[in-house]
């Protein structure tokens, strides 16, 4: 059984601080992760990627993957309230269906 | 605006009453997805298709149905509504390995 575990929260972060979300994965065959930002009473919304252990930046966000740890980390720099949403991790064994981890519900305080 | 189109967005059903959730996209996406989603409890897949004419179980299928109609729809069917399905309903697609997109969601409150 492939699991994905995500703090709950909620994570509340002052506006213009680093918010820094994780996520961890029980296969250790994984190969794509993705983050989703889910608004309340809103479906989930793809925001990043990534394949290959490293850093990935895209604006204010920059995903991190550790595979030898199983970790993948979403964080947001300058963080706004308009951020504060519901962020989800998805990891996918090659071939193979998403799994969705239960989210991480981010507040930023103005 | 290209994307998932679900229908209904908000229902309510009597135990025991059947209902259809229908959904299309236009991206023209093989592979296309029925999810459920509870608090606490993150997106639990119920059934998928991973291209026309295949639909396959997921985590949590008992309950519903699918039919691929074609590669655009995608259908989920509660025969026998319970309580216990009760939960908001994604439908999603996808083409090979990049992510998904999802429809807005249907709202089912199951009494």
């Amino acid at each position: 059984q492939k699991e994905v575990e995500q703090n709950s929260g909620p994570l509340s972060v002052p506006e213009g601080a680093i918010a820094s979300l994780n996520c961890t994965y029980s296969d250790r065959g994984s190969q794509s992760f993705f983050w989703y930002r889910q608004y309340s009473g809103k479906s989930p919304e793809l925001i990043m990627f990534i394949y290959s252990n490293g850093d990935k930046e895209d604006g204010r966000f920059t995903a991190q993957l550790n595979k030898a740890s199983q970790y993948v980390s979403l964080l947001i720099r300058d963080s706004q309230p308009s951020d504060s949403a519901t962020y989800l991790c998805a990891v996918q064994f090659y071939g193979q269906n998403f799994v969705f981890g239960p989210g991480t519900r981010l507040s930023v305080l103005p | 605006n290209a994307g998932v189109t679900q229908t209904p967005k908000f229902q309510v059903l009597k135990t025991g009453q059947s209902m259809t959730l229908q959904c299309a996209q236009d991206m023209n996406h093989n592979s296309m997805y029925w999810y459920r989603q509870d608090p606490g409890m993150g997106l639990r897949l119920i059934y998928y298709s991973a291209s026309e004419g295949t639909t396959d179980k997921g985590e949590v299928p008992n309950g519903y149905n699918v039919s691929r109609l074609n590669k655009r729809e995608f259908s989920l069917r509660l025969e026998s509504a319970a309580p216990s399905q009760t939960s908001v309903y994604f439908c999603a697609s996808s083409e090979s390995s990049w992510g998904y997109t999802f429809g807005s969601g249907t709202r089912l409150t199951v009494v």
